[in-house]
């Protein structure tokens, strides 16, 4: 059964970088694309953005400008960064699996991001 | 992008009734392409229906989707003290995906 395990930092400072890795573990990252979520606390789910193993990705052009979104296929990982952050960003960050139709049927259980000096 | 408005804010109802859950898109989603999860507290969301009507792998046939074009339904029938919680829609047929903003079902 595959299983996905969001890691990084709990705080980042305003105007710094948010960094988060998941691990997939119990399957290969070769399947399935990947993606990530965030939901502000009390709020909705936004799409950030995804990559496939081979490193195509699309991502929310809302966030496009602030986002890289990697992947390492010999670690099973793979990674956001999300530049110059703001309050506005602080959410649970939550790693996601589709297939090319983009429904998420496997899910990190999130990490919570806090954008505060 | 297409966006997704979930209605109502939240619903009210008791064990055993049945529950209807509208998510109108703006435009039109293609192809019947959405999707309902499930997110009960402190939890990651729960895949429950895709395509608009197919049941996710585990979950009961007390629920379905229905829908196509604008408008589209998640209906649970005959509800347990755990489907009290907050389902959400999600569009998928044009890029980025996105998301309504979530119905809370809660105990009346």
């Amino acid at each position: 059964q595959v299983q996905l395990q969001e890691s990084g930092p709990g705080l980042v400072k305003p105007s710094e970088t948010l960094s988060l890795t998941c691990t997939v573990s119990g399957g290969s990252i070769t399947h399935n694309y990947w993606s990530w979520i965030r939901q502000p606390p009390g709020k909705g789910l936004e799409w950030i953005g995804y990559i496939y193993y081979s490193g195509s990705n699309n991502y929310n052009p809302s966030l496009k400008s602030r986002v890289t979104i990697s992947v390492d296929t010999s670690k099973n990982q793979f990674s956001l960064r999300l530049n110059s952050v703001t309050a506005a960003d602080t959410a649970l960050y939550y790693c996601a699996g589709s297939g090319s139709y983009f429904w998420f049927d496997l899910w990190g259980q999130g990490t919570l991001v806090t954008v505060s000096s | 992008e297409i966006v997704l408005t979930q209605s109502p804010g939240t619903l009210s109802l008791s064990p055993g009734e049945r529950a209807t859950l509208s998510c109108r898109a703006s435009p039109s989603v293609t192809s019947g392409s959405l999707a309902w999860y499930q997110q009960k507290l402190g939890q990651a969301p729960r895949l429950l229906i895709y395509d608009a009507s197919s049941r996710a792998t585990g979950i009961p046939d007390r629920f379905s989707g229905s829908g196509s074009g604008t408008d589209f339904t998640l209906s649970i029938s005959r509800l347990e003290p755990e489907d009290f919680v907050v389902y959400y829609c999600q569009q998928y047929g044009s890029s980025p995906t996105t998301f309504g903003q979530g119905t809370r079902l809660e105990i009346k």
